[in-house]
């Protein structure tokens, strides 16, 4: 069963704006992790953020913060002031437990016009 | 700049070749990954590596075949592939383990730059 779902395949954003990027989880274990990451069309996958299951405030790193709501299962990541540059596939993703696999959502490709 | 290399970063072979890709990271980590990305998709986890030794293969094929030589280098040899194996092969590390809470955590991947990788 898919427990990492991005329901936006596409998202578009107007240059300088804000731009939130939906992801909802599923998991029963209590311990688990949440990243997020960038991929432009060069391929590399650059890690963005991270929102452990125990940790009590909303994650921030620069302009990238998540909106965890541990109830609803879903951590999304917004954007702030958003740059050309931005324009990429993100993906979210969850390390479960003291698993070293970390499972991937289908991704968001967001464009930045200018 | 990423401190995962991994090389080449394109490859072309036909059926019957044997090649392999390569991974280096110098970050000290003790686990790595292979993922397979065909195009549109996210990335598939293929095989961990902790501490040298084979943790995790996802019924992965056997013409795929994982070999991690030391702590540094994570190899993946290729044989009799299938045109349908075309795809990004994505190589990541990161500490064994799981993360502590915190901005980073130690068990946080990071990915080389890829290969893309064409069976004719």
């Amino acid at each position: 069963a898919q427990k990492i779902t991005q329901t936006q395949p596409g998202m578009f954003v107007q240059e300088k704006e804000a731009v939130t990027l939906d992801c909802t989880y599923d998991t029963s274990d209590p311990s688990y992790g949440l990243f997020w990451y960038k991929q432009p069309s060069s391929g590399e996958m650059i890690f963005l953020i991270y929102q452990g299951s125990y940790d009590q405030q909303n994650a921030t790193e620069g302009r990238y913060s998540l909106n965890f709501q541990k109830a609803r299962k879903s951590a999304n990541l917004v954007i702030s002031a958003s740059q050309l540059g931005d324009s990429a596939m993100y993906f979210c993703a969850m390390r479960e437990g003291e698993n070293n696999d970390m499972r991937f959502g289908a991704g968001t490709r967001l464009t930045v016009k200018p | 700049d990423t401190e995962v290399t991994q090389t080449p970063k394109h490859l072309v072979m036909g059926m019957t070749n044997k090649k392999s890709l390569k991974c280096e990271q110098h970050m000290g980590h003790r686990a790595m990954y292979w993922y397979k990305q065909k195009a549109k998709k996210p990335p598939e986890l293929m095989f961990v590596y902790s501490y040298e030794k084979l943790s995790i293969n996802e019924s992965v094929p056997s013409r795929f075949s994982p070999e991690c030589p030391n702590s540094s280098l994570l190899n993946l040899h290729l044989h009799a592939l299938q045109p349908e194996d075309s795809a990004l092969y994505l190589c990541a590390s990161s500490h064994p383990g799981q993360g502590t809470s915190g901005r980073v955590p130690a068990d946080t991947q990071y990915f080389g730059p890829g290969t893309r990788l064409t069976v004719l």
